[in-house]
């Protein structure tokens, strides 16, 4: 069945950087566009850009734009979400997620199980 | 950037009761463009409805929504013990992809 696995927990210093990976199984990787949501612990889901698997081409949210890099392998099947120079208020859980375009439709689906990265000294 | 306003922030109803969740958008927004999830504690977003008002696969059909242009509604006939979640709207009409700040399903 088409799934997203996302790699465990981090946790990380401020002013340090942060990858998470997203691997794809059930469907052609490179024939739909990933994106990533945020959710701080206990409020609610902030999107923060996509990447086009199969030219790599990006589109951030201007709110993390010169901080988040997206990225992928296609060999593997694999996305990338690296965040740098990070905060304490980036604590959260990073979830990717696939887009689905039916005609003028989308949707989000399915959606990885979520990567919690914590931020503290 | 399209801001979407659920309301309300927490509903309380039994199990049996029907509920009605609102989102209102900033602008006019696509019946297309506008999808419904539900979250519970410890788990990704599952989608429940896409254009607005299509139920996604394996959704009962206790689950339904329907709205156009800036006003949107999930309304869930019958409540079942598994529906007391968090649901959010989200919009795809423009970018940023924005969803709603959430409303929350408790138990009576």
């Amino acid at each position: 069945q088409v799934q997203l696995v996302q790699s465990g927990a981090e946790v990380k210093k401020p002013g340090a950087s942060v990858k998470v990976s997203c691997k794809a199984s059930g469907y052609t990787f490179t024939g739909y566009y990933l994106h990533w949501v945020r959710q701080v612990p206990g409020q609610g889901l902030e999107w923060m850009g996509w990447i086009n698997p199969n030219t790599g081409g990006t589109i951030y949210a201007q709110k993390f734009q010169g901080r988040v890099t997206l990225t992928r392998d296609t060999s593997i099947n694999t996305a990338y979400m690296e965040l740098s120079s990070l905060r304490s208020d980036d604590t959260a859980v990073y979830y990717c997620v696939r887009i689905q375009l039916l005609g003028l439709l989308k949707r989000f689906d399915p959606w990885g199980q979520g990567t919690l990265v914590t931020v503290s000294s | 950037e399209i801001v979407l306003t659920q309301s309300p922030g927490t509903l309380s109803l039994s199990p049996g009761e029907r509920a009605t969740l609102s989102c209102r958008a900033s602008q006019s927004v696509s019946s297309n463009s506008l999808a419904w999830y539900q979250q519970k504690p410890g788990q990704a977003p599952r989608l429940l409805i896409y254009g607005a008002s299509i139920r996604a696969t394996g959704i009962p059909d206790r689950f339904s929504g329907s709205g156009s242009g800036t006003d949107f509604s999930l309304t869930i006939s019958r409540l079942e013990p598994e529906d007391f979640a968090v649901y959010y709207c989200q919009q795809f009409h423009n970018s940023p992809f924005t969803f709603g700040q959430g409303t929350k399903l408790n138990i009576k």
